[in-house]
């Protein structure tokens, strides 16, 4: 079954620089999720994305910032790099998101983008 | 989210079921339990959900209590590559998961 595609995989940028990081969801799902993993924690929720619109915002800095495309398709953009951005960077698909279901929404998870700021 | 309090830590042996717990006694009647678990620095693999019964599919079985504040997933027999950090997730409908501290396995031979 076809997964949750990041590009790239390895990322080495110096501080200040920006970086560009790709989430393709599986297909027909329609809600991306970005995550942060710095070492040795737990995966932090940045942001998500349901049908192109923010759907909810967690601990992102200003110099981060997302967007969905028409094809469902992810984008993380990261300014003025620092050395606290190293962590590895996941992107999470679901089948959807509506407030009022009481339905499940499993996430599936892809394999991350490594960065790091040296 | 509702709160979840999981071990830091289990010991199991190779073969023998693992039993991971977690409370979770601020759960509302609609949140689901979800249960993940990461393999170091791999995405985090979905594992199962469950709402009120008990769940079982080719990798665990999730047991829910009746009153819904805990619950335990079973890894009927455990391998080698079980070894992981297991986490057990109550989001709010499907908005973002809050990850951690969660219950690092070890699966000894």
């Amino acid at each position: 079954a076809a997964g949750v595609i990041q590009s790239p995989r390895h990322l080495i940028k110096e501080k200040r620089e920006t970086a560009t990081l790709k989430c393709y969801p599986i297909p027909r799902h329609d809600t991306v999720y970005w995550y942060q993993q710095g070492p040795g924690q737990d995966p932090q929720f940045l942001i998500s994305f349901y049908e192109k619109m923010q759907s909810d915002k967690g601990s992102i800095p200003d110099r981060f910032s997302a967007q969905q495309f028409s094809d469902y398709h992810s984008e993380l953009n990261m300014s003025s790099l620092e050395l606290g951005d190293s962590a590895l960077y996941f992107c999470a698909s679901s089948g959807g998101f509506d407030a009022g279901a009481q339905s499940s929404y499993e996430q599936y998870f892809g394999p991350g983008t490594r960065l790091t700021v040296t | 989210d509702a709160k979840t309090t999981q071990p830091p830590s289990m010991d199991c042996a190779e073969g023998r079921a693992a039993n991971l717990p977690c409370n979770h006694s601020t759960i509302s009647g609609n949140e689901y339990v979800y249960w993940y678990r990461q393999i170091h620095s791999q995405g985090p693999q979905y594992i199962i959900h469950g709402l009120k019964n008990n769940e079982t599919n080719e990798m665990a079985s999730l047991i829910i209590t009746e009153d819904r504040k805990s619950s335990t997933l079973i890894l009927p027999h455990a391998t080698l590559r079980d070894t992981a950090v297991y986490y057990c997730i109550v989001p709010y409908y499907g908005q973002n998961f809050v990850f951690g501290p969660g219950t690092r396995l070890s699966v000894l031979p």
